[in-house]
């Protein structure tokens, strides 16, 4: 069975620095997906990025990039100028062929002015 | 483009009671997943439903089912609840074609068990 981990249940950054959250994850498969969300108290789950395993290149969004090692299953969330907005608990997640996603335990962030 | 909608947003029911909860995915998109997210246990995958056919299936107990209609609009149905059953529901839907693994999710419906 695949398996999510996420080793750091809380981080905190200032706010306009930068701010890296790690996921390791476990699986035999070769085609997968990879994802993180994030979850403000409203509890809306926000996807904020994702990633093809096939693709080597890192994938991008705005303020929000990865860092995709796929032989070390592990994939890691850079964001960038932090706001006060991105406060909230992150989730990895994986998806391949067949399945749900499987989650990771979660990582609250916390901004500080 | 409206999001995913799910009714009600709070329920509270009574053990041994059975409950219904309701899934609107966006429009075009024809796949529906359900999670339950507690404290314990964190995020946990259900089913997924697509074209009326269940599709994919978590280790879940028989209390839990579910149903897609023509509509692709779906519904899970929790029989006999238990205490343990209070959780946030989250309903995801998928759009056809090439990034038919993202998922996009609802509000979610948050059960509470007395």
């Amino acid at each position: 069975a695949q398996t999510v981990t996420q080793s750091q249940p809380e981080m905190s950054v200032q706010e306009a620095e930068t701010v890296t959250l790690s996921c390791t994850y476990d699986t035999s498969e070769s085609d997968y997906y990879l994802f993180w969300y994030k979850q403000p108290p409203s509890r809306q789950m926000i996807l904020v990025i994702r990633q093809e395993a096939y693709k080597q290149q890192n994938a991008t969004e705005n303020r929000f990039s990865v860092n995709f090692q796929k032989a070390a299953k592990s994939f890691s969330l850079k964001i960038s100028d932090s706001q006060l907005g991105d406060a909230a608990m992150y989730f990895c997640a994986y998806r391949s062929a067949g399945s749900g996603l499987t989650f990771g335990e979660g990582t609250q962030l916390t901004v500080n002015p | 483009k409206a999001g995913v909608t799910q009714t009600p947003r709070y329920l509270i029911k009574t053990r041994g009671q059975q409950v219904t909860l309701s899934c609107s995915p966006i429009s075009g998109h024809r796949s529906v997943s359900w999670y339950q997210q507690t404290p314990g246990q964190g995020l946990q995958f259900l089913f997924e439903y697509f074209s009326e056919t269940q599709r994919n299936k978590g280790n879940f107990p028989g209390r839990f089912s579910g149903r897609q209609f023509s509509n692709s609009r779906s519904e899970m149905n929790v029989s006999t609840l238990e205490l343990g059953d209070s959780a946030l529901y989250l309903c995801a839907s998928s759009p056809p074609g090439v990034s038919t693994d993202t998922q996009y999710f609802g509000p979610g419906t948050r059960l509470t068990v007395l």
